[in-house]
């Protein structure tokens, strides 16, 4: 069965970088582009972007391009999420998602609680 | 960017009532990429509606979603405890994706 398994909590001081794992099984890795999406305490979802594993192409949401990389390892099926110069609101759950053309996220991690705080 | 405007904030219904959820985009949507999600608290979202109306593998029948152009449906019908949780809509046809706010469908 299709899974997406990321790292664990993480907690940050401001001004740090933090990088969230996904690692994909049950499918071609290469097969599906990965999204990152992330959504603050008690609030809604914003899309950060998404990474075509077969190529390690890249599209930012315009809000974090400068400040976010994605990338991938495909022998082991994992993409990766680094977000630098971290803010407290940038405390959020991180989720990555399996992004499908017609089907959107059908598959999503289990998320990643980073908190910045000093 | 489209930005999606849903209402009500809070629903509050009765077990075996219907829910309708509603949500309204900024400029019009392709109903191929408009997706409802159902997600409870300290979990990951759950995929329930894509291409505006097709129910995503292992959704109930009950649940069902309709509307073109900007204006968007998510219905319930006999509400099942289970489906009281938070859902969100989310347009994914154009760049950058977005999601509404989200509705709280909550037990009375």
């Amino acid at each position: 069965q299709v899974q997406l398994v990321q790292s664990g909590a993480e907690v940050k001081k401001p001004g740090a970088s933090v990088k969230v794992s996904c690692k994909a099984s049950g499918y071609n890795f290469n097969d599906y582009y990965l999204h990152w999406v992330r959504q603050a305490p008690g609030q809604g979802f914003e899309w950060m972007g998404w990474i075509i594993p077969n190529s390690g192409g890249t599209t930012y949401s315009r809000k974090f391009q400068g400040w976010v990389t994605m990338t991938r390892d495909t022998s082991i099926s994992t993409a990766y999420m680094e977000l630098r110069s971290l803010k407290s609101d940038d405390t959020a759950v991180y989720y990555c998602a399996r992004g499908d053309v017609l089907k959107t996220y059908e598959y999503w991690g289990q998320g990643t609680l980073v908190t910045v705080s000093s | 960017e489209i930005v999606l405007t849903q209402s009500p904030g809070t629903l509050s219904l009765s077990p075996g009532e219907t829910a309708t959820l509603s949500c309204r985009a900024s400029q019009s949507v392709s109903s191929i990429y408009l997706a409802w999600f159902q997600q409870k608290p300290g979990q990951a979202p759950r995929l329930v509606i894509y291409g505006a109306s097709s129910r995503a593998t292992g959704v109930p029948d009950r649940f069902s979603g309709s509307g073109s152009g900007t204006d968007f449906t998510l219905t319930i019908s006999r509400l099942e405890p289970e489906d009281f949780a938070f859902y969100y809509c989310q347009q994914y046809g154009s760049s950058p994706i977005t999601f509404g706010q989200g509705t709280r469908l909550d037990i009375k």
